[in-house]
């Protein structure tokens, strides 16, 4: 039962460097979502998808791409990283009722 | 519209003693209405949510949260704090029809032997 992995884990990287942040979910759940943890304020909502092909933005999505080609995958890329973008990632999937939503162990990056 | 205050930042109990984390949250539909836990580093766990039907709410690891809807709160208790309690605890909420959860800032668990 792998559930939902993100990776990498841990990354650091530098300032203007491009970086995606994979995720992958094995229940085939239609909902997947990105969200950013910053100390304060709690989790925001980067960017989610209804479903393969279907994205729409979140609270926080400027700095973000995101694309879904697959049911199972929700790359998140940070096309020209910078240090405001520091946090931990967090990706998270639901099925099509809402009921719950899983969440990944996090990513969490560092730009320097 | 959709928001969540949890009332708190930090919150420092005794062993054995009552856990109270207050939670209230506005939304301008029914809401769906969740605790998470996080451990230091790791994930969100589901503590647990209320949908729909009884409003007294019960999760895992001895939680409880009751939904009020004349106060818009959410808050969670557990009898007795264990020190295996302490972690970073959030409140979220979601529409109904409407799939991504808006979070609160979270409180602080801290559990005095």
């Amino acid at each position: 039962d792998a559930g939902i992995t993100q990776s990498p884990r841990y990354k650091i990287t530098e300032t203007g460097r491009q970086v995606t942040l994979m995720c992958h979910q094995t229940w085939s759940h239609s909902y997947m979502f990105w969200y950013r943890q910053d100390l304060g304020h709690g989790l925001r909502l980067i960017y989610y998808s209804a479903a393969a092909d279907i994205t729409d933005k979140g609270e926080v999505p400027d700095g973000y791409v995101v694309s879904r080609s697959k049911t199972e995958n929700f790359p998140l890329t940070l096309e020209s990283a910078t240090r405001s973008q520091t946090s931990v990632y967090f990706c998270a999937s639901s099925d099509s009722s809402g009921n719950t939503i899983y969440f990944g162990e996090g990513s969490w990056l560092t730009v320097v | 519209a959709q928001s969540v205050t949890q009332l708190g930042s930090h919150v420092s109990v005794s062993e054995g003693a009552l856990v109270l984390l207050r939670c209230n949250y506005s939304s301008s539909v029914p809401p769906y209405l969740f605790w998470y836990v996080q451990y230091p580093n790791q994930g969100l766990q589901l503590l647990l949510k209320y949908t729909t039907g009884a409003t007294l709410v019960k999760g895992i690891n001895g939680f409880e949260a009751e939904f009020k809807k004349s106060e818009t709160s959410f808050h969670l208790t557990k009898p007795s704090a264990h020190m295996s309690d302490a972690a970073e605890y959030f409140c979220a909420v979601s529409a109904v029809g409407r799939r991504a959860l808006t979070f609160g800032s979270g409180t602080r668990l801290q559990v005095q032997p």
